[in-house]
């Protein structure tokens, strides 16, 4: 059982829709981060919370808004997307210098 | 940004073979760390390993950050090994960057 929780798990969207994201970690790490994968491809870093103020947004474009509530919650709301935003989001935390955990991700069809 | 090297990009083994996996670095590297990706997409966290050896089981890292690279071993390979490697690291504060990854099969 993964340690940091994402949900859902799958989520189909049209290209008109507005859907969120969730992340929850109880680990009392201080950075958490939103990856993009695609199928046979590494990671993406798309942003980065440290201390719940953004520190890194990878040039990701604005219809990807990320949010960090409290020090245990990540969301990604989702806003006119395209198809080819259709890939899996992973949800990771940290401590500084300690190991990335990950959660099982979301997997995004946009229709 | 720094470059980073994964080898091979794709491994088949016998059940029982080992293997050595490998990430090179065009700099220094901060935070490294070898990641699993099975084949469901869960991606776990093998080694925080910035420097030296550490050893888990069949499983083994090695740093050598002078030289800028680090090496996975994996002993006695099971179907269950199967999947994809990530080495990933950070240049920056906390930009936890990933290797395009070694995909290794093991046949039983």
């Amino acid at each position: 059982d993964t340690e940091v929780t994402q949900t859902p798990k799958h989520l189909v969207m049209g290209m008109t829709n507005k859907k969120s994201l969730k992340c929850e970690q109880h680990m009392g790490h201080r950075a958490m981060y939103w990856y993009k994968q695609k199928a046979k491809k590494p990671p993406e870093l798309m942003f980065v919370y440290s201390y719940e103020k953004l520190s890194i947004n990878e040039s990701v474009p604005s219809r990807f808004s990320p949010e960090c509530p409290n020090s245990s919650l990540l969301n990604l709301h989702l806003h006119a997307l395209q198809p080819e935003d259709s890939a899996l989001y992973l949800c990771a935390s940290s401590q500084w210098d300690s190991p990335l955990h990950f959660g099982n991700g979301t997997r995004l069809t946009v229709t | 940004g720094i470059q980073v090297e994964q080898s091979p990009p794709d491994l088949i083994l016998q059940e029982g073979a080992n293997s050595t996996l490998r990430c090179n670095f065009s700099d220094s590297v901060n935070n490294l760390q070898w990641f699993h990706q099975n084949p469901w997409g869960q991606l776990i966290n093998l080694f925080y390993i910035p420097s030296g050896t550490k050893q888990n089981g069949r499983l083994s890292a090695t740093t050598v950050a002078t030289e800028r690279y680090s090496l996975l071993y994996i002993s006695s390979s099971q179907t269950t090994d199967s999947g994809v490697y990530f080495c990933a690291h950070s240049e920056n504060n906390n930009d936890m960057r990933f290797g395009a990854g070694t995909r290794l099969t093991v046949k039983p």
